[in-house]
């Protein structure tokens, strides 16, 4: 089936220093979604990326969706203890249910 | 709008006890999930429902089992509770499938001891 695999798994930055998290996937994506978990709380939906080589900006919140559809960043640019917290990407391969990924986890040294 | 909502937020089992846990959402979704995340780890899928009457499994539906009789509940029913079932079971709903942004509820942290 379907797989969608994030690295790294964890990631500790000073604050002020930007972050990324990759996501890859076994099959081509119709589309990808990101979410974000803060500790002890639920995944709340940030973003979808649809077309080919698409990118979008929140902020300081970069994503980008490969060519092949088959992988995705999130770059966050100087990083705050606001951004502490758990970042799933989700894939569909049409009209499926999504598939997460097993989050990168992001701590923030103030 | 409440969005989605789970009941109860906690709850202890012993081992063989039966359950139901709790899902409403009030913004007239057709489908509705249920997930469970372990310490540290992912989202995986028990079952979902793309409406009224129509469920299916997820990756992880062994011990599980759930019904919808209408659109706006999603109830999880565990029978014969056991200590790998401890998690935090969270329910969402969106308006379709693929392409279409998932709304969670709060979730429920559950311990079988």
């Amino acid at each position: 089936g379907q797989q969608v695999m994030q690295i790294p798994q964890y990631q500790h930055v000073q604050e002020g220093e930007d972050f990324t998290t990759y996501c890859n996937s076994s099959t081509t994506l119709s589309n990808i979604q990101w979410y974000k978990q803060r500790p002890g709380g639920h995944p709340v939906f940030l973003i979808q990326l649809v077309k080919s080589g698409e990118v979008k900006k929140q902020k300081r919140l970069t994503f980008q969706f490969g060519e092949a559809k088959k992988n995705s960043s999130l770059h966050i640019t100087a990083t705050q203890t606001t951004d502490v917290g758990t970042y799933f990407c989700a894939g569909a391969g049409g009209n499926t249910p999504l598939v997460f990924g097993k989050g990168t986890r992001l701590s923030v040294i103030a | 709008n409440a969005g989605v909502t789970q009941t109860p937020k906690f709850r202890i089992l012993k081992i063989g006890q039966s359950m139901t846990l709790q899902c409403t959402q009030d913004m007239n979704h057709n489908y509705m999930y249920w997930y469970r995340q372990d310490p540290g780890m992912g989202l995986k899928l028990i079952y979902y429902s793309v409406g009224a009457g129509i469920t299916d499994k997820g990756e992880v539906p062994n011990g599980y089992n759930v019904s919808r009789s209408t659109t706006e509940d999603f109830p999880l029913r565990l029978e014969l509770a056991a200590p790998s079932q401890t998690s935090v079971y969270f329910c969402a709903s969106s308006h379709g499938a693929g392409p279409y942004e998932q709304y969670f509820g709060p979730g429920t942290r559950l311990t079988v001891t």
